[in-house]
């Protein structure tokens, strides 16, 4: 069955950079996309970027500075590296399998930034 | 970006009662709009997608309809495990965003 597990650090210092995992099973990297989207405490998800099936990418230009989305097919892994955190990047970060619409989600971690 | 506008922020309702969520988008969106549930403390689980298209195991009793910039999310004879968090979003126009949400409880 398809399924996504994000892993990474929970607390990340403010101006550092987060790194997470994605690693998928069920499915192709190849033939889906992977999307990253994370949602503060008690509001709306935000749509981050996207792995596209064909290797290409797309960002939120909200983040686009500051964030990278990279995979590794061989071991059905999307990497998310984000710069320059600050508190107010602090709440539950997700990847989804990306059909457009956001299929299957991972259960999420969630990351808080401070000192 | 492309503003989603949901209604009402939060909704009391009782059991068996047909509840309806509103989003409305700051422009044309072409069926281009999933819903999604969220239960505390999980992942948002998808509804409903382009629109009107039940998603995979997901009972009947919800249902999507709209048009243009007016969508809608229907839930038939609301159940006990149908409280939670609602969200729509877009998906015709970069970037993909999300509305505010709508928290259903019980009355």
């Amino acid at each position: 069955q398809v399924q996504l597990k994000e892993s990474g650090p929970g607390l990340v210092q403010p101006s550092e950079t987060l790194s997470l995992t994605c690693t998928v099973s069920g499915f192709s990297l190849t033939s889906y996309s992977v999307s990253w989207v994370r949602q503060p405490s008690g509001k709306g998800p935000e749509w981050m970027g996207r792995m596209w099936y064909d290797g290409d990418t797309a960002y939120n230009s909200a983040l686009k500075s500051r964030l990278s989305i990279s995979r590794d097919t061989s071991k059905n892994q999307v990497f998310l590296k984000m710069n320059s955190l600050q508190t107010d990047d602090t709440g539950t970060y997700y990847c989804t399998r990306d059909s457009h619409y956001f299929d299957y989600w991972g259960q999420g971690v969630m990351v808080t930034v401070s000192s | 970006d492309i503003q989603m506008t949901q209604s009402p922020a939060s909704l009391s309702a009782s059991l068996g009662e047909t509840v309806t969520i509103e989003c409305r988008a700051s422009e044309d969106i072409y069926n281009g709009l999933a819903w999604y549930q969220q239960k505390p403390g999980k992942s948002p689980q998808l509804l409903i997608y382009n629109a009107n298209s039940l998603h995979t195991g997901v009972p009947s009793r919800f249902s999507g309809s709209g048009s243009g910039t007016q969508y809608s999310l229907k839930i038939n004879s609301l159940q006990s495990e149908d409280v939670a968090s609602y969200f729509c979003q877009q998906y015709y126009d970069y970037p993909d965003t999300f509305g505010a949400g709508t928290k259903l409880e019980l009355k």
